[in-house]
């Protein structure tokens, strides 16, 4: 059984742009969570999606966007990209409320 | 809101030595608490977890035991080897509907030398 997929591994960009972070959830899983980690901070709940629907937010702000595609796969949208952005972002999905959490490798951005 | 405590690291230990890693949590209800393990350029693996008061969550010789009473999930393991170098997350899960998400722990980097 295939885990969960993250793409790209690294992506590298500049102040003011933009990024966009894949996700592919394990075959069946019908949630997608994104968690930011940043150095010191630990991981940070940033966004929980469910069938196609954002279920939960986590206290970032709202350039940091993202959907669920009908297959379950999903986006992260960042906007604005600021030097603090740069981190790990690691996808994980589950097949629904209270389930174990499978997590991806993550991809790293990083902000110049 | 809910918050996960865990002893800062870095721990470093020689293998077969005995670990503890202490974790406490604020939640209110009852949560679900786990462990997860983070190997090096790796995502984040679940390693146990407890979902009730007096639950021993267990895997690969470790363990940890789910304290309501002093509000403590501390994972323990009797003699650790090279291979267990890691950073370890305590996390706990609010069951809140709408308001579900995991919290987690800042994280605990352990070496373990041989």
């Amino acid at each position: 059984e295939a885990g969960v997929t993250q793409s790209p591994t690294h992506l590298i960009k500049t102040r003011g742009q933009q990024a966009t972070l894949r996700c592919s959830p394990i075959s069946g899983h019908t949630s997608v969570y994104w968690y930011q980690q940043a150095l010191g901070l630990g991981l940070q709940f940033l966004l929980w999606y469910d069938e196609g629907e954002e279920r939960n937010r986590g206290n970032f702000p709202p350039r940091f966007s993202g959907r669920q595609f009908p297959n379950y796969s999903s986006e992260l949208n960042v906007n604005a990209l600021e030097l603090e952005d740069s981190a790990l972002y690691l996808c994980a999905s589950s097949t629904g409320l209270g389930q174990p959490q499978h997590f991806g490798d993550g991809t790293r951005l990083s902000i110049l | 809101g809910n918050s996960v405590t865990q002893m800062e690291g870095p721990v470093t230990l020689s293998e077969e030595a005995f670990l503890t890693i202490n974790c406490t949590y604020t939640a209110t209800g009852y949560p679900s608490l786990f462990w997860y393990v983070q190997y090096p350029g790796e995502g984040l693996q679940l390693l146990l977890k407890a979902t009730k008061a007096d639950d021993k969550g267990s895997n690969k010789g470790f363990e940890a035991t789910y304290r309501k009473e002093t509000t403590s999930f501390h994972l323990e393991k009797g003699s650790v080897q090279v291979s267990d170098s890691a950073v370890y997350f305590c996390a706990l899960e609010n069951s809140g509907g709408s308001n579900y998400k995991l919290t987690f722990g800042k994280g605990t980097l352990l070496t373990v030398n041989p």
